[in-house]
């Protein structure tokens, strides 16, 4: 059953912890990206990676970090910098095919900072 | 100015009803449209996506994208309840771009 997992799918944290959500794909695709969604704002870019062991920060980067070592996994870094680490995390990947571009999201991991 | 633009809405009509989603864009390098549905608490999922301007349609769904004016739109027909969620468009040039998501309740 080919898709794409994260988890945990709720997360609870005390502030100044570092935390990983984890994200993994069977899809075979090269890209992989890391959004945030709070209410009212829609998805937020914060990193993405278009081949192993390469990412590029998105929008708003700060207080995350990430690491592609594999082409399955994408895990992302919440740090104690994140000011608002509060939200949504959304992993997704995509695929060009026939000359289009199509993104795949995960279920979602929602994170609590307290 | 924004990207892409979606009334957040929400929008709530009866069954079977007609609905109209609709998003602008600035950027006229985009070329490929997409919509997602997402229900509460998961993941987007797609739903259509097309290429340049035109129709395209899936069963209930039907993806309109004018390029002159900017402008696309997803029609769903006989709506269910089943359809009610948050609607978001997106388009592509070389990196996704997400309109907020317009949320749809369809009252038996």
């Amino acid at each position: 059953d080919g898709g794409i997992t994260q988890s945990p799918k709720y997360l609870f944290r005390k502030e100044g912890q570092n935390v990983t959500l984890s994200c993994e794909q069977n899809l075979n695709h090269d890209a992989m990206y890391w959004y945030r969604q709070d209410p009212g704002q829609g998805l937020r870019l914060i990193y993405y990676s278009q081949i192993v062991n390469d990412f590029q920060k998105g929008d708003i980067a700060e207080g995350y970090s990430v690491s592609r070592e594999k082409k399955e996994s994408f895990p992302l870094t919440v740090t104690s910098a994140q000011k608002n680490p509060t939200a949504f995390y959304l992993c997704a990947s995509s695929i060009e095919r026939l000359g289009s571009y199509e993104q795949y999201f995960g279920p979602g991991t929602r994170l609590t900072v307290t | 100015q924004k990207e892409v633009e979606q009334d957040p809405g929400p929008l709530s009509v009866p069954e079977g009803a007609i609905v109209s989603l609709n998003c602008t864009y600035s950027n006229s390098a985009f070329q490929y449209f997409m919509w997602y549905r997402q229900y509460s608490r998961k993941g987007p999922e797609l739903l259509m996506y097309t290429y340049s301007s035109g129709n395209k349609e899936d069963g209930r769904f039907t993806a309109q994208v004018d390029k002159s004016s900017k402008y696309i739109s997803l029609f769903i027909r006989d709506s269910q309840p089943s359809d009610s969620a948050t609607y978001l468009c997106a388009m592509n040039s070389h990196q996704f771009y997400f309109g907020t998501g317009t949320s749809l309740t369809v009252i038996p």
